[in-house]
């Protein structure tokens, strides 16, 4: 199946400070993928859809100065969380689904805990 | 707006037993559900996918079902074994591509 590889899977980070994770698909090229937040013994909750080459789209609640998303090309989005808080301790996961096969099903890669401390 | 609700939240069993994971959804209106697995700090491992006029799939000892007119899904595992324990989630796509999750269901099967 496919392959979509997540970078870090652990960040500790000072608050303030700015993070990077990136999201890679393998083995196809995504125009779109999903990023998603998970709080303990929560639900995914949809972040934002990115989207190559355009703008990505936020979800209600969510700032978008806050969680810069970046998908330069169709194998690599990036979300950085900007000037951290420990608020914005959490999971991050993204998704994307191979658009050859149509709307199969989405695959996600290994997630990544942010702890702002 | 779509709510996914998955009974029960947490599911103790001893190995070899058959058991029934739950999973309800508010709006029938969606394009597929998927079952997924999430093992502790890790990512999701897709399951299976029923597609909205599909009633059932099956890979070996799992079967999920579906019945989308009464909004439900049902995760069938047979003769478990400790290696399944694991967070179960059941997610809906609607016609925007995206996923609405439900808390998941911790199993844990015991040796």
């Amino acid at each position: 199946g496919a392959v979509v590889s997540q970078h870090p899977s652990r960040v500790i980070c000072k608050s303030g400070t700015s993070v990077k994770i990136e999201c890679r698909s393998l083995d196809f090229q995504a125009t779109t993928m999903f990023w998603y937040r998970q709080f303990p013994k929560q639900s995914l909750m949809l972040m934002a859809t990115s989207n190559e080459g355009s703008k990505a789209t936020y979800e209600q609640g969510v700032e978008k100065d806050k969680f810069l998303i970046n998908h330069a090309s169709l194998t690599l989005s990036t979300l950085t969380v900007t000037s951290a808080h420990p608020e914005d301790s959490s999971f991050y996961i993204c998704s994307a689904r191979d658009p050859t096969l149509g709307r199969a099903e989405a695959f996600f890669g290994q997630g990544t805990r942010l702890t702002v401390v | 707006k779509q709510e996914v609700t998955q009974i029960p939240a947490a599911l103790s069993v001893p190995e070899g037993e058959n058991l029934v994971l739950n999973c309800s959804f508010t709006d029938s209106a969606i394009y597929n559900l998927q079952w997924f697995r999430q093992d502790p700090g890790k990512g999701l491992t897709s399951l299976l996918l029923i597609q909205s006029s599909q009633r059932e799939q099956t890979s070996g000892r799992l079967n999920a079902s579906l019945d989308k007119s009464s909004g439900r899904s049902t995760l069938y595992i047979a003769a478990s074994q400790p290696g399944d324990s694991a967070t179960y989630l059941c997610a809906v796509e609607g016609g925007s591509e995206k996923l609405v999750f439900g808390k998941g269901t911790k199993l844990t099967v015991n040796p």
